[in-house]
């Protein structure tokens, strides 16, 4: 078990280009979450996928945003044309099965300028 | 929908003290609920969760809390804070028939010698 790894760590962009973060989650984990935090909130969530299917997506998100599971294991989530709303810390988890806790990565922290 | 609450964004207590977070939770049916803490520049790591039974749900590092459902809160207890507890500290909830984790905004926990 070697945890949630996310990557970058840390990326920091112009406003209008596009970025891609990378999420490992635990092998053997089915579902893989998204979650966005900014300063003093909690975290809040995105999408998540049951192997390779993206089984729900927040209403909050905008098209801008994509993310993929193509093969039920590592996970990317695209942000277009990036605004300085986006900037936040991006966070992924994963668990084993429903309902059951959460792993986290250490997060991506993005800002963009 | 369900949501959760803490009360008071920020907390502090002396070294020894009696620790109590707030939470109070909403939700139509019977929830699964969550306490994560997140030091700082690290991920979210759960420090403990109540699904069904005792109602009275320990955790690591010394943490405990107690569902009540007629209060529909699930606050946070330590008995003698220690300064490695200073960290923010995030209640969650999941319940129904939703797959995604709920966070609440969060408290900050201060320890002073």
């Amino acid at each position: 078990d070697t945890g949630v790894s996310q990557n970058p760590r840390h990326k920091i962009t112009k406003r209008g280009q596009n970025v891609t973060f990378r999420c490992d989650p635990i092998s053997e984990h089915n579902r893989l979450y998204w979650y966005r935090q900014t300063l003093g909130q909690g975290p809040e969530f995105l999408t998540y996928f049951q192997n390779e299917a993206q089984l729900e997506k927040s209403r909050l998100l905008s098209d801008r945003f994509s993310a993929e599971r193509p093969k039920g294991s590592f996970s990317t989530l695209e942000i277009q044309r990036t605004e300085q709303g986006d900037s936040a810390m991006y966070l992924c988890a994963s668990s084993l099965q429903r309902n059951e806790k959460l792993f986290f990565g250490s997060g991506t922290q993005l800002s963009v300028l | 929908a369900q949501s959760v609450t803490q009360l008071g964004s920020h907390v502090s207590v002396s070294e020894g003290a009696l620790v109590l977070l707030r939470c109070n939770y909403s939700s139509s049916v019977p929830p699964y609920l969550f306490w994560y803490v997140q030091y700082p520049n690290q991920g979210l790591q759960l420090l403990l969760k109540y699904t069904t039974g005792a109602t009275l749900v320990k955790g690591i590092n010394g943490f405990e809390a107690e569902f009540k459902k007629s209060e529909t809160s699930f606050h946070l207890t330590k008995p003698s804070a220690h300064m490695s507890d200073a960290a923010e500290y995030f209640c969650a909830v999941i319940s129904g028939n939703t797959d995604k984790l709920i966070f609440g905004t969060g408290t900050r926990l201060q320890v002073f010698p």
